[in-house]
């Protein structure tokens, strides 16, 4: 079974400047996590979507932040424009729908953005 | 507000030896408990899970203990191998499924 792609691995942008990332979750995974993880931190939880319907995204900056998750697949956040405490890496993980939510989610490789 | 805590950073252990990592949350709606692992340069990995309905689970040499009373939980590694060190991270979720992470601790097995 294939695992949670996600890309580009690496990307150093500078401030002001856009990004966008992109994430592909397990096949039939219908709820799918973007979090933000900076060096030193847990990673905290930006956007969260049941398919192609954002269920939390309590903690996405909406005004430099902005994700997406068209056809309820694959994933795209953005940042524009960025600023030097966006850099950190950017995690994607999916997870089965179970009722009762007791279930694992699974990690891409995350992608480690640096703003200078 | 950090609603899973791991306030110790760091644990360093002799090759064989039990490992605890320890996790406290805040939460009362949290009810389902998860402990990832993490090696430099990749994504956590899930280790192993508890519900709010146990006190216990085991899977080979990694049990975690639940104290609902206490909102504490923790890590057992037994017995533990230079191959366990990583970043050890608690999350926590509830019926949306949202799981909220601590900040990790770094686990050392010294050979």
């Amino acid at each position: 079974e294939a695992g949670v792609a996600q890309s580009p691995r690496y990307k150093i942008i500078e401030k002001r400047q856009s990004v966008a990332f992109w994430c592909n979750p397990i096949s039939g995974h219908a709820t799918l996590y973007w979090y933000q993880q900076i060096l030193g931190q847990g990673p905290k939880l930006l956007i969260q979507f049941q398919n192609n319907g954002v269920v939390d995204d309590s903690q996405l900056p909406k005004d430099r932040f902005s994700a997406e998750r068209l056809k309820g697949v694959d994933s795209t956040l953005k940042i524009q424009p960025a600023k030097l405490e966006d850099s950190a890496v950017y995690l994607c993980a999916s997870s089965p729908w179970l009722a009762d939510g007791n279930t694992e989610a699974f990690f891409g490789q995350g992608t480690r953005l640096t703003v200078v | 507000d950090q609603q899973v805590k791991q306030n110790s950073p760091s644990l360093s252990v002799q090759e064989g030896r039990i490992s605890i990592l320890n996790c406290d949350y805040t939460n009362s709606m949290f009810d389902y408990f998860l402990w990832y692992k993490k090696y430099p340069a990749e994504g956590p990995t899930f280790l192993i899970s508890i519900s709010s309905i146990k006190d216990k689970n085991e899977d080979g040499r990694f049990t975690v203990f639940l104290n609902k009373s206490a909102k504490h939980l923790s890590l057992h590694i037994v017995p533990s191998q230079p191959g366990d060190s990583a970043v050890y991270f608690c999350a926590a979720s509830g019926a949306n499924s949202k799981l909220t992470f601590g900040k990790g601790i770094t686990l050392s097995v010294r050979p």
